[in-house]
């Protein structure tokens, strides 16, 4: 079946970096753009990156440009998203996630992998 | 870019109907045809509802439907049942690949 799996959540101190990744199966993942979108504890979704099915065009949000590197191998339908100088707004569970099509909609989402920034 | 405003919570009783809006710009939710909306239980993974505005996946019940109006989206959930009790959220692409997302509304269902 269609399945996104997260892993490389852990906690971490500010400054330090931290990888996540993401396995799909059950689809043509060459085929589609990838997104990722977190959520804090308590709080509302926040769409962080998305990169092209290409893998060469990837865009971010404000928060994370010039700290998040998101990057795919299509060959191995993986996701990676690098996170380097971390602060402490960016605690989250951090999803993997499908779009249905260009800019349409978000239909298939991981499971999510918590990501912890705190001395 | 802004969150999209909805509002923080909802309810209604079984059977009833409740509507859930969502309220951006011209430059989002106005601008685009890309709204959607998503459901969440719990320590759960949310899921995909309505996308285009006012189309749904397969699967989805058709107690759920959306709409737009000028730069305002809603979810109605129509016949409410005790599951439908969850977040919900929606989105909008607001141009030059950048994606915004509300600030949710926890549905009750009394």
């Amino acid at each position: 079946q269609v399945q996104l799996v997260e892993s490389g959540g852990n906690v971490v101190q500010p400054g330090r970096s931290l990888r996540l990744s993401c396995a799909a199966s059950g689809f043509t993942f060459r085929n589609y753009g990838m997104h990722w979108v977190r959520q804090a504890p308590g709080k509302g979704l926040e769409w962080v990156a998305v990169i092209w099915s290409d893998g060469i065009n990837k865009f971010y949000t404000d928060s994370v440009k010039g700290r998040f590197t998101m990057s795919r191998d299509n060959s191995k339908n993986t996701l990676s998203l690098q996170m380097d100088s971390l602060r402490v707004e960016d605690t989250a569970v951090y999803y993997c996630v499908k779009e249905k099509g260009p800019y349409t909609a978000f239909d298939i989402w991981g499971q999510g992998t918590m990501v912890t920034v705190s001395s | 870019q802004s969150a999209l405003t909805q509002p923080p919570s909802a309810s209604g009783s079984p059977g009833r109907s409740v509507t859930i809006s969502c309220t951006g710009t011209s430059s989002d939710v106005g601008g685009s045809d890309y709204v959607s909306w998503y459901q969440q239980h719990p320590g759960k993974a949310p899921k995909v509802i309505i996308y285009e505005v006012s189309k749904r996946p397969s699967g989805v019940p058709d107690r759920f439907s959306g709409s737009k109006s000028g730069n305002t989206a809603s979810l109605t959930v129509s016949g409410l049942q005790a599951e439908d009790e969850a977040d919900y959220y929606c989105n909008s692409y607001g141009g030059n690949n950048n994606w915004v997302f509300g600030g949710g509304t926890k549905l009750t269902v009394l």
